[in-house]
């Protein structure tokens, strides 16, 4: 079935540095790609989607794109701010073609900006 | 502003004891949808319903259950035959097309104690 692997946490960077968290998915058919950013104590918030391959999604600086080929969806920031610090979940749709969108999600990357 | 919320925060139950998590969406949404969040274990489907009145089991349903009489409404109840209750609760919705994103509650804190 459809799974998404993506790297495990924590991530500390200084602020004004490079991110990417990577994410890789496993999936039949053409599904929807989705990052999810979680600030504490919060639920989730949609950070950006891409729904077709070599779709570009775009979001407060940060970037991902649907590489069907390598089966990635690598989420990218040029220069972090201490504000970006949450938990990034990738997710894929997992029922496309249904009425519904059950989302499978990673298990999540915590991301620690320090000033 | 269109939104969903879920009641209360933070939940506290006895071990033994049903308890029923609300969320309530205003967003006229018709797919309806609740996750579990563990450390470590990412967001796990409990329910999920697509309109009123019919709902189906995700990958973790057993020891909960759900009713959807309203649009607005999927409350959850977690019952005393779940094993491992408490966790982090996310109640989610979305305009039902399979690349809608899913728009997520500010989630309730169930403690089983």
């Amino acid at each position: 079935g459809n799974s998404v692997t993506q790297m495990e946490g924590p991530v500390t960077l200084s602020e004004e540095a490079f991110l990417t968290i990577n994410c890789t998915y496993t999936a039949t058919g053409y599904p929807s790609l989705f990052w999810y950013v979680q600030y504490p104590g919060e639920g989730l918030q949609l950070l950006l989607k891409a729904t077709k391959a070599d779709d570009k999604g775009s979001n407060k600086g940060f970037e991902a794109t649907y590489r069907k080929e390598t089966t990635s969806f690598h989420l990218e920031k040029g220069s972090v701010q201490v504000s970006d610090s949450a938990v990034y979940f990738c997710a894929l749709s997992g029922d496309y073609g249904g009425a519904t969108n059950k989302l499978i999600f990673g298990t999540g990357t915590l991301l620690a900006v320090q000033p | 502003d269109g939104g969903i919320t879920q009641s209360p925060k933070y939940l506290f139950r006895k071990e033994g004891q049903n308890v029923t998590l609300s969320c309530e969406q205003n967003l006229n949404h018709d797919a309806m949808y609740w996750y579990r969040q563990d450390p470590g274990q990412g967001l796990r489907l409990i329910y999920y319903s697509q309109i009123v009145n019919d709902f189906q089991k995700g990958d973790i349903a057993e020891g909960y259950s759900v009713s959807r009489e309203k649009k607005e409404s999927f409350p959850l109840t977690v019952t005393s035959a779940q094993k491992n209750p408490t966790a982090f609760y996310l109640c989610a919705s979305s305009m039902g097309q399979n690349w809608s994103p899913l728009h997520f509650g500010n989630g309730t804190r169930l403690t089983v104690t």
